[in-house]
């Protein structure tokens, strides 16, 4: 089983539905993040977590919120979907107390907004 | 401006040939450089890590480099296969309690056979 399971894999939704993607871990890992990747522009911050009561806003925040239900699990949510969030969603997670930077990535989650 | 660079954006090869990927990074405080390779539609995967101390690092086929001073990586492939095929992505890791990740754009890499 994965070590970070992002679900679901693949969303087609439309305009103006909210969404929300589901991420858990097994790694027993403190610090969770949610990243959105465009083909050119790359990997982009959108919410951090450093645990459960600690929730910081990336780079692009606006347009979505974020849940840390538990250690384990990190929802990402878009309120009401735009066209312009049609990306491939990556939930990752990291280890801090002997911090490397390594951050662990699950499989994806790749929305279409129509 | 913390930032990574990456280059070339995109790189066609022929199987059996090496190549070399470049990261130029302007990250402080400096922590860590690492490198990850993300096959398409997967989640990027780490294949090593530079610290300050480090020039050069093995991993199987793949060599990576630092130049601290002139703030320069290099991830060097040899005799590529088919399966290398995918993006490598560079992220500099800032020190500090927040341990910023800085993430290059990549560059996409084919092997043809």
């Amino acid at each position: 089983d994965a070590d970070v399971t992002q679900t679901p894999r693949n969303r087609i939704t439309k305009t103006g539905k909210r969404i929300m993607l589901e991420c858990s871990q097994t790694k027993g890992h403190d610090r969770m993040y949610w990243y959105r990747q465009d083909p050119g522009l790359g990997l982009r911050l959108i919410y951090y977590s450093f645990d459960v009561k600690d929730i910081n806003k990336g780079e692009i925040s606006d347009g979505y919120s974020v849940s840390r239900q538990a250690q384990a699990k990190f929802s990402l949510s878009l309120e009401s979907a735009i066209p312009n969030q049609t990306a491939l969603y990556f939930c990752a997670t990291r280890r801090w107390d002997r911090d490397t930077g390594e951050l662990f990535f699950g499989e994806g989650s790749r929305l279409t907004v129509l | 401006k913390n930032q990574v660079e990456q280059s070339p954006q995109s790189l066609i090869i022929l199987e059996g040939k090496n190549c070399t990927l470049q990261c130029n990074y302007t990250v402080s405080p400096f922590s860590n450089l690492r490198w990850y390779k993300q096959d398409t539609g997967r989640g990027p995967v780490s294949l090593t890590i530079m610290t300050f101390s480090e020039n050069t690092k093995s991993n199987g086929r793949y060599t990576a480099t630092l130049d601290a001073d002139t703030k320069q990586s290099s991830l060097h492939i040899t005799a590529s296969q088919l399966s290398d095929s995918a993006s490598y992505i560079c992220v500099v890791s800032a020190g500090g309690s927040q341990g910023n990740l800085i993430f290059g754009k990549g560059t996409k890499l084919s092997v043809k056979p």
